[in-house]
């Protein structure tokens, strides 16, 4: 049959500003979670990632934000470009799962010049 | 370093006709993914190879997919027979260690199929 895609989250942001994903995850056993950003017509690419261990880390420009309480994660763009205008999404994971990542549902940023 | 490369990366069929998907995975890395990403959502794990071995084909639909890795290296995907709700993107990825949750996977591009 014919598939409908889901209507993804849209975040709109000045070029400039700085921008705050979030993402709930499902699993609370997972100790591990990746931001991925994903460009139209490409695959998936690694920003950042974070243990449970852990409730920040930061990178260029990046930080990764881990409330466990609540199994929430947020991803904090600073300063956003015109090309950091894509889909983010977050993955979850654990220890026992050898690699098998859980994405969530995608947010899609567009950042006006 | 080159990326994972794949290929076609867009296909279009007829439904009940057969396809495949070619993978070749960055040099060095051991464990091989197929994702399924349907529009507007997140990928999801079909198969992970470490080397040759399929350690986890718990999502793959076994009645018309199928998929090899013979020499540990490069990888196909197969669909046979196609249909119309297998119209997504194929993505492959590959990360360097086996087994290890923490190792980055890096994907490639994907091929988009499209089922008429």
């Amino acid at each position: 049959g014919e598939s409908v895609g889901l209507h993804l989250p849209t975040l709109s942001v000045q070029e400039g500003d700085n921008s705050i994903i979030n993402c709930a995850y499902s699993n609370s056993a997972s100790d591990y979670f990746i931001w991925y950003k994903q460009e139209s017509g490409k695959g998936p690419q690694f920003i950042i990632d974070i243990r449970s261990n852990m409730d920040k880390r930061q990178g260029q420009r990046v930080t990764v934000l881990l409330n466990k309480t609540v199994k929430h994660l947020s991803l904090q763009i600073a300063a956003t470009q015109p090309g950091d205008s894509a889909v983010y999404f977050c993955a979850e994971t654990n220890y026992n799962q050898g690699g098998k990542l859980i994405f969530g549902q995608g947010t899609e940023l567009s950042v006006k010049p | 370093e080159a990326g994972v490369v794949q290929s076609p990366r867009y296909k279009i069929i007829e439904k009940k006709q057969p396809v495949a998907f070619w993978c070749n995975p960055i040099s060095g890395h051991n464990t091989l993914y197929w994702y399924l990403q349907n529009l507007g959502q997140g990928p999801e794990l079909l198969i992970r190879y470490e080397n040759e071995e399929a350690v986890d084909d718990s999502q793959l639909p076994k009645d018309r997919f199928s998929a090899e890795r013979l020499k540990g290296v490069d990888s196909t995907l197969k669909i046979q027979p196609a249909e119309l709700g297998d119209s997504a993107v194929y993505l492959c990825a590959s990360s360097r260690y086996s087994g290890l949750s923490t190792d980055t996977q890096y994907f490639g591009p994907g091929t988009r199929l499209t089922v008429l």
